[in-house]
């Protein structure tokens, strides 16, 4: 089993949409985690942490469960500007960050 | 602010030729980081270096070495380019040594492609 695992895509919705990743770690010890956003090309910039409460940034909602180990992120009322590749990162420990493969996003007039 | 700068950002090399990723940040951030990331792969790490003369291998280090030059710079040198090593390779800074954190997460560079004929 993959350390951190998501769903590749391409979710594909339409503006205006609501849409939700999740992505799953299989190391129960895990300490901190991320979502990180990459456009085409481009290098990945952090999106936001995901705490333990949930969080929520504008229109974006990170949520973490910790019993089934899988965090998610929620985009509602997508842009056309949120077309992007969606990258969850997980911390086991120490320094070493694990990223997932990422999940597309494409996001249609 | 110029954040983490990398050069070159599209490199060619033939098969056993060598050459060197240069990465330099202006944040004065301690730890450092070089990853590579291949399609269906996500991003792995080569070596990364916690604090100015230190160095320390991630999950993909063979066929590379690197240099922490001094706070700023952190370069990856590959002896003897290989196929297997076309890629595009990031560098990444953040400020602490500790163990990451929301409050200290890295920040990337732009990313280096490379191909070996």
């Amino acid at each position: 089993r993959k350390e951190v695992e998501q769903d590749p895509g391409p979710f594909n919705v339409p503006e205006g949409a609501t849409v939700a990743f999740n992505c799953t770690y299989s190391n129960s010890a895990s300490q901190s985690f991320f979502w990180y956003r990459q456009d085409c090309r481009k290098e990945p910039k952090l999106l936001m942490s995901v705490y333990s409460s949930g969080n929520e940034d504008g229109r974006f909602t990170a949520q973490l469960n910790r019993a089934s180990q899988y965090i998610s992120l929620l985009i509602r009322d997508s842009k056309l500007s949120d077309s992007a590749t969606y990258l969850c990162v997980v911390l086991p420990w120490g320094q070493k960050l694990v990223f997932g493969t990422g999940t597309r996003l494409l996001v249609s007039p | 602010n110029a954040g983490v700068t990398q050069t070159p950002k599209f490199q060619v090399l033939k098969t056993g030729q060598s050459m060197t990723l240069q990465c330099a940040q202006d944040m004065n951030h301690n730890s450092m980081y070089w990853y590579r990331q291949d399609p269906g792969m996500g991003l792995r790490l080569i070596y990364y270096s916690a604090s100015e003369g230190t160095t320390d291998k991630g999950e993909v280090p063979n066929g590379y070495n690197v240099s922490r030059l001094n706070k700023r710079e952190f370069s990856l040198r590959l002896e003897s380019a290989a196929p297997s090593q076309t890629s595009v390779y990031f560098c990444a800074s953040r400020r602490g040594q500790g163990p990451v954190s929301g409050a200290n997460v890295l920040t990337f560079g732009a990313g280096s492609r490379l191909t070996v004929l």
